[in-house]
């Protein structure tokens, strides 16, 4: 298994106050990426990283910031939680491909945080 | 636009039974990889099997195999004799190429029925 850890598993917050969720890999690779799962949605992502504090959008980015300060952690905040933000949050990493449409991505344990 | 559907909410399977989970995919990209990913209830994200839009046979992996129709846009995954430990959630999920982001579908609930 690839080695991903999420902190906090589980966090139950109230609504307005500021909530950082850390991802931290030992793969040494250099994408990272943050995900949502909702119910009826999937899993939609929120915000990746192709390098150290090199980030970008992704379709739901709203509300989310992120950070990448060095290759092994990818910090995802919410800088005033909202009901609406209670969700399950999926890490994930990869590499990138070579010659080759396959990029296996590696997912995370999951963080359920629950915005009162 | 909604880039992986997957129309089947859930699904029942009697067990040894196979089950055909459909996902189609909507893209301009001639070049895509298209992936299955299988959840459990503990909910950890497991990959089951990947097909590459210039791939020439179907993917297959053990009791999983992908059905890859490239004119038809669809890439059903098919599990063959199926076990209690199958019930899941299955996402299909597409990569194109230069990207390197997954689309995800809304999931099929998968439950085995002994």
């Amino acid at each position: 298994d690839a080695g991903i850890t999420q902190s906090p598993r589980h966090k139950v917050t109230e609504t307005g106050t500021p909530v950082t969720l850390r991802c931290h890999q030992t793969e040494n690779h250099r994408y990272m990426y943050w995900y949502r799962q909702d119910p009826g949605h999937g899993l939609r992502l929120i915000h990746y990283s192709y390098g150290v504090k090199d980030t970008d959008k992704g379709e739901v980015s709203d509300g989310y910031s992120v950070s990448r300060s060095k290759t092994e952690d990818f910090l995802l905040t919410l800088e005033s939680a909202t009901s609406s933000q209670t969700s399950v949050y999926f890490c994930a990493i990869s590499e990138p491909p070579t010659g080759t449409l396959y990029n296996e991505q590696f997912f995370g344990p999951g963080t359920r945080l629950t915005v009162l | 636009a909604q880039k992986i559907t997957q129309t089947q909410p859930g699904m029942f399977v009697q067990e040894k039974e196979a089950v055909t989970l459909d996902c189609t995919y909507d893209t301009s990209d001639p070049s895509y990889g298209l992936f299955w990913y299988k959840q459990p209830s503990s909910g950890e994200m497991i990959f089951l099997i990947y097909q590459g839009s210039y791939d020439q046979q179907n993917a297959t992996e053990g009791r999983y195999s992908l059905n890859f129709q490239k004119a038809r846009k669809s890439a059903n995954l098919v599990i063959s004799a199926s076990q209690l430990g199958d019930s899941a959630m299955y996402f299909c999920a597409m990569r194109e190429a230069n990207d390197y982001k997954l689309s995800f579908g809304a999931g099929t609930t998968v439950t085995v029925r002994a």
